[in-house]
This record gives structure tokens, sequence and C-alpha cells, in this order.
């Protein structure tokens, strides 16, 4: 079993939609949830991070860390075709040193 | 400011082979990561350095090497090419007091091998 596991789609919805993205993981020492974006044949790009569990907004992106339930989420409202990407999860914690561990990535489609 | 910096863009070279990439980072952070992405793939770590030395290392042949110099910049060396070594070859550069939580990628460097 992967210690981070996120669907790696593609996952297809109408523009203007509310997106969610999902990962899930087995290291309960895990304390920084970071999600990225990633167009096609380009770097990842850091969209927002969180620490622990809660909520954190930015824009119309919204992160959500479950530590209870060991599950994340990234919320994207009115979603546009320019959201169209691979979104990826990294997780890290004391006891990797926080090296960053990677979700798949999930492949995301809006559609105009 | 600079972002992450990486050379060269694109390259092709003959399995067999050996290849140098190059990395560098945003000026003060001090870690620097290496990942391979094929395609279609997810990013498979390849080595983390901080602060000049080899904190970790992934689950790739020993002919995948590096090294992170005095003003953090980085090289990673590809020896005995094969063609499944064909990738997008990212690196990412951070502050490890950050908790890596501001991890900032590369436009990355594309490796054909034929």
């Amino acid at each position: 079993q992967k210690e981070v596991e996120q669907d790696p789609g593609p996952l297809s919805v109408p523009e203007g939609a509310i997106v969610s993205l999902n990962c899930t993981y087995s290291n309960s020492a895990f304390q920084y949830f970071m999600w990225y974006r990633q167009y096609s044949r380009k770097g990842p790009e850091l969209l927002m991070y969180t620490y622990s569990s809660g909520n954190k907004e930015d824009g119309r992106f919204t992160a959500q860390v479950d530590k209870s339930s060991k599950y994340i989420s990234l919320f994207i409202r009115d979603s546009q075709p320019s959201d169209s990407a691979t979104y990826l999860c990294a997780m890290s914690g004391m006891d990797s040193n926080y090296q960053l561990i990677w979700g798949a990535g999930t492949k995301l489609i809006i559609k105009p | 400011e600079a972002g992450v910096t990486q050379s060269p863009t694109h390259l092709i070279k003959t399995r067999g082979q050996q290849v140098t990439l190059r990395c560098s980072p945003i000026s003060g952070h001090t870690s620097v990561y290496w990942y391979q992405q094929a395609l279609g793939l997810g990013l498979q770590f390849l080595l983390w350095y901080d602060e000049g030395e080899e904190r970790n290392r992934g689950n790739f042949p020993p002919r995948f090497s590096g090294r992170q110099f005095p003003n953090y910049s980085s090289e990673l060396n590809v020896n005995a090419l094969e063609l499944e070594d064909s990738a997008l070859y990212l690196c990412a550069s951070s502050l490890v007091s950050t908790r890596n939580t501001e991890a900032f990628f590369g436009q990355g460097t594309r490796l054909t091998v034929v």
C-alpha cells in the first residue's frame, strides 16, 4: 500500500462546478499537507499548504485536512477551463525529516 | 526574485551515454530535490540534498547520482542511459526550516534517450 493514495482520474466537470479532489494517507505522523497544480509539460506549482487539521481558503481554493480520517481535500469553486491540470497532493512529517511524500496526481478537465 | 532554474530544457541522448542536468535553487533555499516524471506518471523521488549533504535517496540504481555545491546549486548525473530514462526531470528547492512546506519547482529538463 502506498503511503499516499490519490485517484488518478481523469475527473471531468462542467465549467462553474465545484470540484473536490482528495488524498488519503496512512502515516499518522504527517503534519504538513500541500497541494500542487501541474500543467502539461510544466513543473508543479504550489497552490497552498495546511498544517495539521482544519481548513484554509485562498480565493476559489479551499484545502481541508481531517487527520482523524487521514483524508485531505482540495475544493475549487466556480471552476474555469484554465483550472484544467493535474493536481498533486504532498505531505511531510518529522519522522521522515520533512521529506515530501507525493500522491500520484489527479487529472482534472473543466469543460467549457 | 528568480525562481528555480534548470538547464538544459531539452536534450536528446543515445542509449549508453552519460548526461548532467543542472539546477539553481531560489536564493536562500538550501534544500534541493530531484524527481523523475515519466510520461503520464507521478513524481518519483530521486535525491534530496541539503546544505551540501545527500539527505535521502529514492529507489533508483547507482547510475543516478548527484551533488550540491557550496552555492546550493545542484547537478544530477545519469550514467549508462537506458531508454526508460526518458522523462521530465524536475528540480525543486525549499527551506528545511519551513518543513519543506513551500517547495518550488523549476520547469524541468525533458530528456529523451534514443
